[in-house]
């Protein structure tokens, strides 16, 4: 399964509400997507599974949402922190894509 | 808290063998979690290598799947990539990754620039 997300570049200020795409050739069986975002130099950090849960420890200004082909991520009030690379991630009979990523800069 | 590191050379010439090595503390490999490795190139997103658990289960990127091999080694929590006939297109930033559930990475190491160049 192939993940396209969008924008490529998103161009933001803190505090304001950032909803990023990612579109799935076909259909996730049971919404397994993930969201992770990745800094400069340091790994990717898990952000959210099954497409709406946080991992331990993300704060709730972070949301999951979507089914079958769609989903979003969406970070409301916008941190200095949140600037970032991310990229969604799906499961599906035990093969895993990555999408392309959104830069998301100040 | 489980933590991750990868070693192996940093430098491998082309059509020879890619030899990886994760330590895993914190965790024993042969739990019930999944263990995998991925790899990310300059500029691109990760790309996913391959899954294994401590039962046999292993499971790899089709893209790669002749070439790869992925092995635990329970008494040293330890666990290991394999990929052979490697190019400059296999150059690039890997890394060994806890995977509690068999769909998502929760715990990554920092990662380790392998290149590929005679």
């Amino acid at each position: 399964i192939l993940l396209t997300q969008s924008p490529g570049t998103l161009s933001l200020s803190p505090g304001e509400r950032a909803a990023l795409s990612c579109r799935a050739s076909q259909s996730v069986d049971y919404n397994q997507v993930g969201w992770y975002q990745q800094k400069p130099g340091q790994a990717p950090k898990l952000l959210i599974y099954g497409a709406s849960a946080r991992a331990a420890g993300i704060p709730d200004r972070f949301r999951g949402s979507g089914s079958g082909r769609d989903f979003t991520l969406t970070i409301s009030r916008l941190e200095p922190e949140d600037f970032a690379v991310y990229y969604c991630q799906q499961y599906d009979d035990s093969h895993i894509t990555f999408g392309q990523g959104t830069r998301l800069q100040i | 808290q489980v933590q991750l590191q990868e070693s192996g050379p940093g430098l491998v010439k082309p059509s020879e063998t890619l030899s990886l090595t994760c330590s895993v503390s914190g965790n024993s490999v042969a739990s019930g979690d999944y263990w995998g490795w991925l790899r990310q190139s300059p500029g691109k997103g990760p790309e996913w290598i391959g899954t294994i658990h401590h039962s046999g289960i292993a499971f790899y990127n089709p893209s790669l799947n002749s070439r790869v091999s992925i092995s635990l080694d329970t008494s040293n929590n330890q666990f290991f990539l394999v990929l052979t006939s490697v190019t400059a297109a296999d150059t690039a930033v890997y890394y060994c990754a806890r995977d509690p559930n068999v769909a998502y990475f929760l715990n990554w190491g920092r990662g380790a620039l392998v290149t590929v160049s005679s």
